[in-house]
């Protein structure tokens, strides 16, 4: 049974502070590991697609590195704001997956900024 | 929006009937995934097609069957429901095997 864990659960932040999370994979068999963000009632929006170990990709005050060898990745936010508030998931695709695109979704950490 | 829509939104069914979901893929990809979201879990994957054949499916009674059409838009199909397959339906659509774009699901309630 392949696991997909993220860290924490849930996470209740003031504006401004910066924060991150967890996202923990097999680390063999690796093709690539998703990050989605998901608002309630939309559909859950891609932000990152990482391939390479140690790739670090950022998207305005969003960033994430990869760590395939040990099996995990970081998203961080920077200045949160309440607009970041979401559902955060992490999606793991194994080299068995890429001719299918099968991904293997963690549970989500789910961000509330308050003003 | 990522251009790929799901219908209906919601739907309330009794258990042992049959539901069907309809998704419609982002233009220009050819791949549709389906995924079922229970309360408290991350998306499951049920299955994918990919220009027009399953390719791919998790571990899914067959009692949930697919369909893809000629213009790529696809149904999830669920017969004899169960409480238990309450939940939210996802369906993502792609360019071959590449990223996946998401529908806003389909929230179904078995009574």
């Amino acid at each position: 049974i392949l696991n997909v864990e993220q860290s924490p659960q849930s996470l209740h932040v003031q504006e401004g502070d910066s924060t991150n999370f967890t996202c923990s994979f097999p680390s063999s068999n690796f093709y690539a590991l998703h990050w989605y963000r998901w608002e309630t009632a939309k559909s859950p929006e891609a932000l990152f697609v990482m391939t390479l170990n140690g790739d670090e990709k950022k998207k305005g005050r969003i960033s994430a590195t990869l760590n395939t060898k040990e099996g995990y990745s970081y998203l961080y936010i920077k200045g949160s704001q309440p607009e970041d508030s979401a559902t955060y998931l992490c999606a793991f695709r194994g080299v068995w997956s890429s001719n299918t695109g099968k991904l293997i979704f963690g549970q989500g950490t789910t961000l509330q900024v308050k003003p | 929006e990522t251009g790929v829509t799901q219908s209906p939104t919601h739907l309330i069914k009794t258990r042992g009937q049959q539901v069907t979901l309809r998704c419609s893929s982002q233009s220009g990809h050819n791949t549709v995934s389906w995924y079922q979201q229970a309360l408290g879990q991350g998306p499951q994957f049920i299955f994918q097609y990919y220009r027009e054949e399953e390719n791919g499916r998790g571990n899914f009674p067959p009692r949930f069957s697919g369909l893809q059409f000629p213009n790529y838009s696809s149904e999830l199909n669920v017969n004899a429901l169960e409480l238990d397959d309450s939940a939210l339906y996802l369906c993502a659509s792609s360019l071959d095997y590449n990223e996946a774009f998401f529908g806003q699901g389909t929230r179904l309630t078995v009574v």
